[in-house]
């Protein structure tokens, strides 16, 4: 069965201190992984995806096949960067765009 | 600018009461998808659409059904809602199945 697993509910960081948001996925085949984000009263956006292999906004993630693991990192948070972080999975041979999310964590960084 | 639109915001209905949930696009992107979301649960996909093509999650209730007259416009509708199907109710849309998907902001529906 495909499945997301995000273990942290939420996670609070000082600002300027690293961030690492766990996620791990449970899929046999080959996984696309994402990972969205929604800021207060704003509407679900994607940050990133495994095979972009770029860093938005100073985010970065890598897939890591071995650990089945696509856990989201930044090296010095800011404030600005408080919301609520979705991973999510897509079949890599789906024909349908079907996503499975993660429940979330929410990343609150205090000043 | 918005790009995926969804009205209303909030719902409110009675138990057993038919209601329509309304996404919209301006992107004239072929797929459509509706996902549920519960308080503290991840997104699930209900159904989606590409261009007329209805596609079902296997595990969708059959109370819940969705329409697409054309391609700006699909709706969710839920004939006999129960207090089990209040939730976030989120459209998303993209271009090709393997685009980025665009949500609109949800609407959220109470069932009393």
């Amino acid at each position: 069965a495909q499945r997301v697993t995000q273990p942290e509910k939420l996670l609070s960081v000082f600002k300027g201190a690293p961030v690492e948001l766990k996620c791990n996925y449970s899929y046999s085949g080959s996984p696309e992984l994402f990972w969205y984000v929604q800021y207060s009263r704003q509407r679900l956006q994607l940050l990133l995806r495994h095979i972009s292999r770029e860093s938005i906004k100073g985010f970065t993630a890598d897939l890591n096949k071995g650990e089945t693991s696509f856990h989201l990192k930044k090296p010095f948070a800011q404030e600005e960067d408080s919301a609520m972080y979705y991973c999510a999975l897509r079949a890599g041979e789906s024909n349908t765009g079907k996503l499975i999310f993660g429940q979330g964590t929410t990343l609150q960084v205090k000043p | 600018d918005a790009m995926v639109i969804q009205n209303p915001r909030y719902q409110v209905t009675q138990f057993g009461k038919p209601v329509t949930l309304s996404c919209s696009q301006t992107l004239n992107h072929n797929v459509m998808y509706w996902y549920q979301q519960k308080s503290s649960q991840a997104p699930k996909l209900l159904f989606h659409y590409y261009d007329k093509d209805f596609n079902n999650e296997a595990d969708t209730p059959d109370n819940f059904q969705s329409r697409r007259p054309n391609t700006s416009f699909c709706f969710l509708d839920i004939r006999s809602p129960g207090l089990g199907d209040a939730a976030m109710y989120l459209c998303a849309t993209s271009r090709e199945w393997n685009n980025e998907q665009f949500f609109g902001p949800g609407t959220r529906l109470t069932v009393l």
